[in-house]
């Protein structure tokens, strides 16, 4: 059983332009979540994927926007970046099921998106 | 609106001593409760839950937490802590949708 993993590991970008951070989910699960931690910050919700559907958002603009696959794996996509934007990005993957259960989610070892 | 609060930022103890870090949440429904720890460039590790049943849940590393209603509490425990201890722990509560909202988190430093 091969766990939740994240690329790239680290990347650098500069303000305004665009950036696609991928997660592979951990086998036999069907959900994906989002976070953002910013520096000394607990990770933020910004968005879930179920069975290839937005399942829930948090506190995020439009820019912050997300894909999941047929094989549960997910995007997440930034556009016009802001300096703010710096942070580490976190995966969790979990078996999602009726709204209103919580499943215990897996987090990947995220990716440090630095914007300059 | 659902919240978690940790109100310790930095906690230092010696190696061998006991361990309490604090976490106070508000949410309208029963919660479903976490903590992770993460160590410095790492992702989050969960060290145990609380869904329901008994409110005092064993997690790993020898960590425990208790569930108190009435103070809308979840504190992690840990008899002796261990060098290896030392990193950044988060308290959470999970709500509709599988969302997890998190503590600022609490740092914990350990003397040798």
């Amino acid at each position: 059983e091969t766990g939740v993993t994240q690329s790239p590991t680290h990347l650098i970008k500069t303000r305004g332009q665009q950036v696609t951070l991928r997660c592979s989910s951990q086998s036999g699960h069907n959900t994906v979540s989002w976070y953002q931690q910013a520096l000394g910050q607990g990770p933020q919700f910004i968005f879930q994927y179920y069975r290839e559907e937005e399942n829930g958002r948090g506190n995020f603009p439009p820019r912050f926007s997300g894909l999941q696959f047929p094989n549960y794996s997910s995007e997440l996509n930034v556009n016009a970046l802001e300096l703010d934007d710096s942070a580490l990005y976190l995966c969790a993957s979990s078996l999602g099921g009726l709204a209103g259960e919580s499943y215990e989610q897996y987090f990947g070892p995220g990716t440090r998106l630095t914007v300059t | 609106a659902q919240s978690v609060t940790q109100p310790d930022i930095h906690i230092t103890v010696s190696e061998g001593a006991s361990l309490e870090l604090r976490c106070n949440y508000s949410y309208g429904a029963t919660p479903y409760l976490f903590w992770y720890v993460q160590s410095p460039g790492q992702g989050l590790q969960l060290l145990l839950k609380y869904f329901s049943g008994d409110t005092l849940v064993q997690g790993i590393k020898g960590f425990e937490a208790e569930f108190k209603r009435s103070q809308s509490s979840f504190n992690l425990r840990k008899p002796s802590v261990h060098w290896s201890d030392a990193a950044e722990y988060f308290c959470a509560v999970g709500t509709l949708h599988d969302k997890i909202i998190f503590g600022k988190g609490t740092r914990l430093h350990i003397l040798p």
